[in-house]
C-alpha cells in the first residue's frame, strides 16, 4: 500500500485568490491524479499529474485555472486560482503505485471553503 | 465531521445485517471496477476490486457481483458493523486509461 498525504487539510480563503495544495506519497509512483469532490456528491477527475510535462485535463478543468506541477515521481502540486465560492470543494491527490498495478490510492483531501 | 454524503441515497440497516449496496455503471467498454469506502473527513479507502472477465469476487465479509450485461455491480457486506457506516462509491477504468469515474455514491448507516 501507499500513504499520500496532502498539504493543508484544511483551509479558508477570499475570493480571487490562488490555494497551492501539496501531494507526496511515500512510494515509488506510476501515475498521480487529482479529483474535485464537491460537497454531498462525488469525485470528478480534473487531471493526471504527469511528471516533468504539463498535465492532462479533464472536459471542463483547464490549465490557468487548475495549473499542476509533478517534478519528480512523488509529489505534485495543485493550485486552484482567482478562486469563487464554487471552488469550495474536497480536492483529492490520488496515485497508482509501481507495486499496485491497479490500485489507486488516496490521500486525506484538502477542504478549501472559499468566502 | 466533513460533509461528504448528505445529499446521497441513503441505506439504514441494523447491525448483524447483510447490505447490499448497488451501483450503476456507465461504459459498456470498462475493464476493471472497485469500489471504495470514505468516512467522514477521510480519503476514499479500496475495498475490493474486480475484473471485467470475472462476475464476482469475495474478499473478507465483502463480495462484489458483476452484471455486464445491464452495467450492474453490487457490493453485499455480510454481518454489517456499526464500523461500516460510511459513503461507498463505486467506480470504473475505462479501457487503455488507469484514471476512474466514480458513480454517485450510497451512504450505509448501521444502527447499534
Amino acid at each position: 500500500s501507499a500513504v499520500i498525504s496532502q498539504k493543508p487539510s484544511r483551509d479558508i480563503c477570499q475570493r480571487g485568490t490562488s490555494l497551492t495544495i501539496q501531494c507526496q506519497v511515500d512510494s515509488q509512483v506510476t501515475m498521480m491524479f487529482w479529483y474535485r469532490q464537491q460537497p454531498g456528491q462525488s469525485l470528478t477527475l480534473i487531471a493526471t499529474a504527469n511528471q516533468g510535462s504539463e498535465a492532462t485535463y479533464e472536459s471542463g478543468f483547464v490549465i490557468d485555472k487548475f495549473p499542476i506541477s509533478r517534478p519528480n515521481l512523488t509529489f505534485s502540486t495543485l493550485t486552484v486560482s482567482n478562486m469563487s465560492p464554487e471552488d469550495s470543494s474536497i480536492y483529492l491527490c490520488s496515485a497508482v503505485t509501481s507495486g499496485s498495478i491497479n490500485e489507486q490510492f488516496f490521500g486525506p483531501g484538502t477542504r478549501l471553503t472559499v468566502l | 465531521g466533513e460533509s461528504v454524503g448528505l445529499h446521497l441515497p441513503t441505506l439504514s440497516v441494523q447491525e448483524g445485517d447483510n447490505s447490499i449496496i448497488n451501483c450503476a455503471y456507465s461504459n459498456s467498454a470498462s475493464d476493471y471496477f472497485i469500489w471504495y469506502k470514505q468516512e467522514s473527513g477521510k480519503g476514499p479507502q479500496f475495498i475490493i476490486d474486480i475484473r471485467s472477465n470475472m462476475d464476482k469476487r469475495q474478499g473478507q465479509r465483502v463480495t462484489v457481483l458483476l452484471n455486464k450485461t445491464v452495467k450492474h455491480l453490487s457490493l453485499q457486506i455480510a454481518a454489517t458493523q456499526p464500523g461500516d457506516s460510511a459513503v461507498y462509491f463505486c467506480a470504473e477504468r475505462y479501457p487503455g486509461f488507469q484514471k476512474l469515474v466514480f458513480g454517485t455514491g450510497t451512504r450505509l448507516l448501521v444502527s447499534p
